[in-house]
């Protein structure tokens, strides 16, 4: 049972616009979010996370929203740049840390 | 999509004994594994990259003789905590890849080492 999806499987953006990933999870446990880089025969690489008390964190160019609510999380990439492509995973986690759930991934392409 | 299973998800081993965690790619076939390490809210580390009918690649840092790696079948890739301490407990995480642009990553081995 998949409990964090990332439904788009691939975005396309033009250069200097913003990017926006989305991220659904199920469970209303999950106490931390983060979203994570990979590029290809590379392993994935943090890139920010957000704890489940706040509803925003801000990291440069990259900024987490979290809905509750609407068990969403969304990552902003403004502006987004070629360097940028990549795929990117969300994940949850339950139990402060003992547990993570990941999304599949979506490819993001900037075109220059 | 792809689905990446590991067993078990949790595991407790006295100190000084050795721990196999199981990594299978249940729909298609995996040409590379990864395993991870992860500590809580911190970043995935990667350990090893493993090839299907080769030795792992081991990242700086990693010892190769604590941590065994085994990648016999397309579909199964093992890693084995030799001697384990307490220093080891920690989040062990795979991921499977049929391609250099995919990679699929199982639900994660919580490992505690008494």
């Amino acid at each position: 049972d998949q409990q964090v999806k990332q439904n788009s499987p691939s975005l396309s953006v033009q250069e200097g616009r913003i990017s926006i990933l989305n991220c659904d999870y199920t469970n209303s446990m999950f106490d931390y979010f983060l979203w994570y880089k990979k590029y290809p025969a590379e392993g994935p690489t943090f890139l920010i996370s957000i704890s489940s008390i706040k509803d925003k964190n801000e990291d440069g160019r990259f900024t987490v929203f979290l809905n509750k609510s609407a068990k969403h999380l969304s990552l902003h990439i403004v502006p987004s740049q070629p360097g940028d492509s990549a795929v990117y995973f969300c994940a949850a986690s339950l139990n402060t840390g003992n547990q993570f759930y990941f999304g599949t991934g979506t490819s993001l392409t900037v075109i220059p | 999509g792809a689905v990446v299973s590991q067993h078990p998800s949790r595991v407790i081993c006295k100190s000084g004994t050795s721990v196999k965690i199981e990594c299978r790619s249940l729909d298609f076939q995996a040409t590379t594994m990864f395993w991870y390490r992860q500590f809580p809210k911190q970043s995935l580390m990667l350990m090893a990259t493993s090839n299907e009918g080769s030795k792992a690649t081991y990242e700086q840092g990693v010892e190769k003789d604590k941590f065994l790696i085994n990648h016999a079948s397309l579909t199964l890739s093992t890693l084995t905590v030799t001697s384990a301490h307490p220093e080891d407990s920690s989040f062990y995480i795979c991921s499977a890849s049929s391609s250099s642009y995919e990679q699929y990553f199982g639900p994660g081995t919580r490992l505690t080492v008494t």
